[in-house]
């Protein structure tokens, strides 16, 4: 498809269990975010992804959080010992690095991944 | 102080009417300045982005930012039922690739 995909949809885990979310950007955008958003909360900034560069790692909330991007391309976001207050939707975006137009003028977001944590 | 401040609402309104949204920041340093659409159960989309101070009008939608003021708005024109849905508005300092922070945002619902 064109748009950025995420993988799963839906996860229930119990607490304490490891997740793996996947993240497929748009084709050729350079740039990759995770946010995270709870329930009654905006948009929370976890890890930006751009091209070769060390990735902005600021928001993590905790070392359970981590995330990869192989290639640069597909992005996992690995949650460790997941905690009730983990539940949320996560979004994956990417953007395209334009030569004459600010680099975040455009995100495309996922439709996230909401994760349960019982 | 939260770096960036929206009213969560809900705001209905009857269809035709004008929507005015709103969100207030902090840091001076913000010079760019978006507003998304977030339907339920998908991601946000870029509805309108503008730099710096001044208005941007795109179709029904009409974008103005006051940077004197620290005050972002977003208004709706002649609005629908199909504009029901939660706008975040977001903020960045530089074009460099910092991270956009993000409202909690608002939800509108437009009954026909």
């Amino acid at each position: 498809g064109a748009g950025v995909s995420q993988s799963p949809s839906n996860k229930v885990t119990e607490k304490g269990k490891d997740v793996e979310l996947r993240c497929d950007p748009i084709s050729g955008h350079t740039a990759l975010y995770w946010y995270r958003q709870s329930l009654g909360q905006g948009l929370e900034f976890l890890i930006y992804f751009q091209g070769n560069s060390a990735p902005d790692k600021s928001g993590l909330p905790s070392d359970r959080f981590s995330a990869e991007r192989t290639g640069g391309s597909v992005s996992t976001l690995t949650i460790q010992r997941t905690q009730q207050e983990d539940s949320a939707v996560y979004l994956c975006a990417s953007s395209l690095k334009g030569r004459d137009r600010p680099l975040n003028e455009k995100l495309f977001f996922g439709s996230g991944t909401q994760l349960s944590v019982l | 102080q939260k770096e960036v401040e929206q009213d969560p609402g809900p705001l209905s309104v009857p269809e035709g009417a004008i929507v005015s949204l709103n969100c207030t920041y902090s840091n001076s340093a913000f010079q760019y300045f978006m507003w998304y659409r977030q339907y339920s159960r998908k991601g946000p989309e870029l509805l309108m982005y503008t730099y710096s101070s001044g208005n941007k009008e795109d179709g029904r939608f009409t974008a103005q930012v006051d940077k004197s003021s620290k005050y972002i708005s977003l208004f709706i024109r002649d609005s629908q039922p199909s504009d029901s849905a939660t706008y975040l508005c977001a903020m960045s300092e530089d074009q460099a690739g910092t991270a956009l922070i993000f409202g909690k945002g608002t939800t509108l619902s437009v009954s026909s």
